[in-house]
């Protein structure tokens, strides 16, 4: 089963514009980390925050949790045409051993 | 350095055939994982494997088994395929004991069961 679930499903947006993409999950984490996905291929790590960070930022990625509502976002800002792709949420925690639990994705459209 | 890799890219099989993919570590790491991605979802955790023995599975049924080799590669098998089993499917590698930070994910093997 899932463990998270992103918002919105797709996002259409223009170059230079932000992005924000949202993931809920439903038990208590020890880290979440979003991935991006080109094309069905292989997952790119983009960074991780554990469960008792708040935010964390990494170039033009600005990611916040809040683990009162079991919730996190990714902003992409300026994007660009290459920042088309697929987004996941992964989570780990104490009840999922080595397992990662992913999300449906968020499908990121970023037109020239 | 090389990263992960999986073989083959692509395989197209028929149902009730029986499939291995192959997956090769990130240089240093010992742990392996599989994952089954189905078209439009996220990756589903399939079982992981350290020390040749696995250490954990996902909701999988026991038509999925794996091994993993001294030189820490690993092979997952599907018997008696399904159409249900066409996904594409991730391995990663990883520290045993140095928490999921570590795990590194391959390009994929996309199966389609016709």
């Amino acid at each position: 089963s899932q463990q998270g679930e992103e918002d919105p499903q797709a996002l259409s947006i223009q170059e230079g514009e932000n992005a924000t993409m949202n993931c809920s999950y439903k038990t208590s984490i020890n880290n979440l980390q979003w991935y991006r996905q080109n094309s069905g291929r292989g997952l790119v790590h983009l960074i991780l925050i554990r469960s008792n960070e708040r935010e964390k930022h990494s170039g033009r990625l600005r990611v916040t949790l809040d683990t009162s509502k079991k919730s996190s976002s990714l902003l992409i800002t300026a994007s660009r045409a290459a920042d088309t792709a697929s987004y996941f949420c992964a989570t780990d925690g104490w009840n999922s051993g080595y397992a990662l639990n992913f999300g449906k994705g968020t499908s990121l459209l970023v037109t020239p | 350095d090389a990263g992960v890799t999986q073989s083959p890219t692509h395989l197209i099989k028929t149902r009730g055939q029986q499939v291995t993919l192959r997956c090769s570590p990130k240089s240093g790491h010992d742990t392996v994982s599989w994952y089954q991605q189905a078209l439009g979802q996220g990756p589903q955790f399939i079982f992981q494997y350290y020390e040749e023995e696995e250490r954990q599975r996902g909701n999988f049924p026991d038509r999925f088994s794996g091994h993993q080799f001294p030189n820490y590669s690993s092979e997952l098998n599907v018997n008696a395929l399904l159409l249900g089993d066409s996904a594409l499917y991730l391995c990663a590698s990883s520290l045993w004991g140095r928490g999921v930070e570590t795990q590194y994910f391959g390009p994929g093997t996309r199966l389609l069961v016709l």
